[in-house]
């Protein structure tokens, strides 16, 4: 067990639809970052939050978003679906705001199927 | 701009044999931090490694070795003696000094064989 909780395991929903994935960093940790894994795009950085404020921005679609909240956990809210969304959704956290030395802690993913 | 290269798709050996992954990197900055993850078949990725640009040490860890060579922007990972628990795929990330993001490779497969 990493530390890094991620909820729920599995989700499958309809094109179109809205969906939030929820992530309980590891304690101590003030950063959460988002990853999305796909076959074809491998994975790809999201989104950082530090502290409740978002810290840097990857790849992640207008139809994304994110938030951290103040007891530091973290939702990432995706709309509109699209069968390309489909993909599994990482989470991680770290103690630090921003160093290229951090290492992250990731969770176990949510994974999303849409159908 | 920053990107990572793993040339090996998948690997298969037989148990005990040693196997090397391939990593090659590309970036401008002087200051930059290369990782090495695990994501087994339960899913979640497990940190193995971080090694800074300044330190060209090759690193040894029970069963597990990694090369790091500026000159030829590598940084393989090398399993000895391989046994059928390492079978997972295997990450190679970047990320530049205050850069917020891991810049992963595509990640090699390696399935070991008993």
């Amino acid at each position: 067990d990493s530390g890094v909780t991620q909820t729920p395991k599995h989700l499958i929903t309809a094109t179109g639809q809205r969906v939030t994935l929820r992530c309980s960093p590891r304690s101590g940790d003030l950063s959460v970052y988002w990853y999305q894994q796909s076959l074809d795009q491998g994975l790809q950085f999201l989104i950082q939050y530090y502290n409740g404020e978002e810290r840097a921005k990857g790849n992640i679609l207008e139809r994304f978003s994110a938030q951290q909240f103040p007891d530091l956990h973290s939702e990432l809210n995706l709309s509109s679906l699209e069968l390309g969304d489909s993909a599994l959704y990482f989470c991680a956290s770290s103690p630090r705001q921003s160093s290229g030395a951090n290492v992250l802690t990731f969770g176990a993913g949510s994974r999303l199927t849409v159908l | 701009a920053q990107k990572v290269t793993q040339a090996q798709t998948e690997i298969s050996v037989v148990e005990k044999e040693d196997v090397t992954l391939d990593c090659v990197y590309e970036t401008r900055d002087t200051t930059y931090y290369l990782f090495w993850y695990k994501q087994p078949p339960s899913g979640e990725l497990v940190f193995l490694i971080r090694r800074n640009s300044f330190d060209e040490q090759n690193e040894i860890s029970g069963r597990y070795s990694w090369n790091f060579q500026k000159s030829t922007s590598s940084f393989n990972f090398t399993i000895t003696a391989s046994q059928v628990v390492d079978s997972a795929v295997y990450f190679c990330a970047l990320s530049n000094q205050g850069a917020q993001k891991l810049v992963f490779g595509q990640g090699t497969r390696l399935t070991i064989n008993p």
